[in-house]
Order: structure tokens, then sequence, then C-alpha cells
């Protein structure tokens, strides 16, 4: 059974530049949530995926977009960044069955550094 | 909405038991969990526990919750220099989609 895979590892972006974040779910898995994670802090929701929909998004501008393909991998979009998106962006993936829906389990992470 | 809090840092030395602790605000959070973050990586699930239990135990993991009081603990017994990491308690509430996370605590276990 493979995990959370995400990629890439580190990124470095220019502010007002755009970015794309990828993330393949655990197999099995159907729901894709991302959050992101400054420097010192807990991670924060930024929103679900559940077979190809949003399913929940939390305090993000609209800049934060994302996708979910039929295989349930999925990528999140950061257009117009900002310093403050600095951060690193994490992935976690949880399944269909009723046990599996209440975990979740997360990838690697994406360190994303925006000059 | 949600809000958990933690303490920063605690420190332990090797061998003796960690206690971590946290609090949450929303009474109608069902699920609880405690995450393990350690330098560079992603987060790793411990364990989590039904809000219609007291306690859960598994293996040196011991999680304790007072829904009066909003009140979450994991007890790691025999601490070892490999349990110095970042924990997260996070809190989700039935309908809820996402965790909401505390700021984490960084446990060092001292030799």
């Amino acid at each position: 059974e493979t995990g959370v895979t995400q990629s890439p590892t580190h990124l470095i972006k220019t502010r007002g530049q755009q970015v794309t974040l990828r993330c393949s779910s655990q197999s099995g898995h159907n729901t894709v949530s991302w959050y992101q994670q400054a420097l010192g802090q807990g991670p924060q929701f930024i929103f679900q995926y559940y077979r190809e929909e949003e399913n929940g998004r939390g305090n993000f501008p609209p800049r934060f977009s994302g996708l979910q393909f039929p295989n349930y991998s999925s990528e999140l979009n950061v257009n117009a960044l900002e310093l403050d998106d600095s951060a690193l962006y994490l992935c976690a993936s949880s399944g269909g069955t009723n046990r599996e829906n209440n975990e979740q389990f997360f990838g690697p992470g994406t360190r994303l550094t925006v000059l | 909405g949600e809000d958990v809090e933690q303490s920063l840092f605690l420190s332990v030395r090797e061998g003796d038991s960690s206690v971590i602790n946290c609090t949450y605000t929303d009474s109608s959070s069902t699920y609880l969990y405690w995450y393990k973050q350690e330098p560079g990586a992603g987060l790793q699930l411990l364990t989590y526990i039904f809000s219609n239990m007291d306690m859960k135990q598994d293996q040196r993991l011991t999680v304790l919750l007072n829904k009066k009081d909003k009140h979450l603990s994991l007890r790691i017994a025999d601490t070892q220099t490999g349990d110095s990491a970042i924990y997260f308690c996070a809190a989700r509430s039935g309908s809820a989609r996402q965790l909401t996370f505390g700021s984490g605590t960084q446990l060092t276990v001292l030799p």
C-alpha cells in the first residue's frame, strides 16, 4: 500500500507568479484535503476534494484553487503569489469507509518559498 | 469557529513519562487527534479518540479526554529520544470536513 506522495519537495517562486502543487492520495482513498502550515504554526485547512468536487473550504482567498482527478490525485494552484504564501503545503488523504474517513493521512509536504 | 490550544514546549528525561495537554472550544467536536511531526517531515497520525470515549490506550500512548472541560491529553510512557518532535492536537466536528490544529508542542527528550 503506497502512502500519500507530494511533488515537488521544494519550490522557490517570486511574488506575483503562479504555482501548482501535486498530491497522490493513498491507495483506495477518494478524499484529499490541503493544508497550509506556516513556520512555527499548526496546519490550516485550505479545502477538500471528494470525488472530483470541492467539498469544503477554509478561510483562503479565491486565488487558491484546486482540482481532483478521476484517479483521486489532486492539484493545488495558487495565483498571484504573495510573500505570506511561503509555507509548507500538506496534502492529506482519507478513504471511503466510515473508519477510513475518520483518519487523514498526510504526505511529506511541499516547501514553497516566495521571494 | 473551533479554537485549539496547546502549550509550546515540554522537556522530559529519557525513560520518564511525557504528558502533552490540549484544550478545544467547540463542544460539538466529535473526533480528537494527535499527530507527530519530525523536522522537515509531514504529519504522522498517532492516534485519535471519539468523543464518547474517556480514554484510549495504544502501546506506549494513552489519550485522556475530559469532555466537560474540553481537555485532551497524550501520555507517552517510557519516553525515548526518538519521541523528540512536535506534537499536534487536532479537532473535528462530525459534519466538518477539516481538522482544526493547535500550534503544536515541541517535545524535547533529554538523555
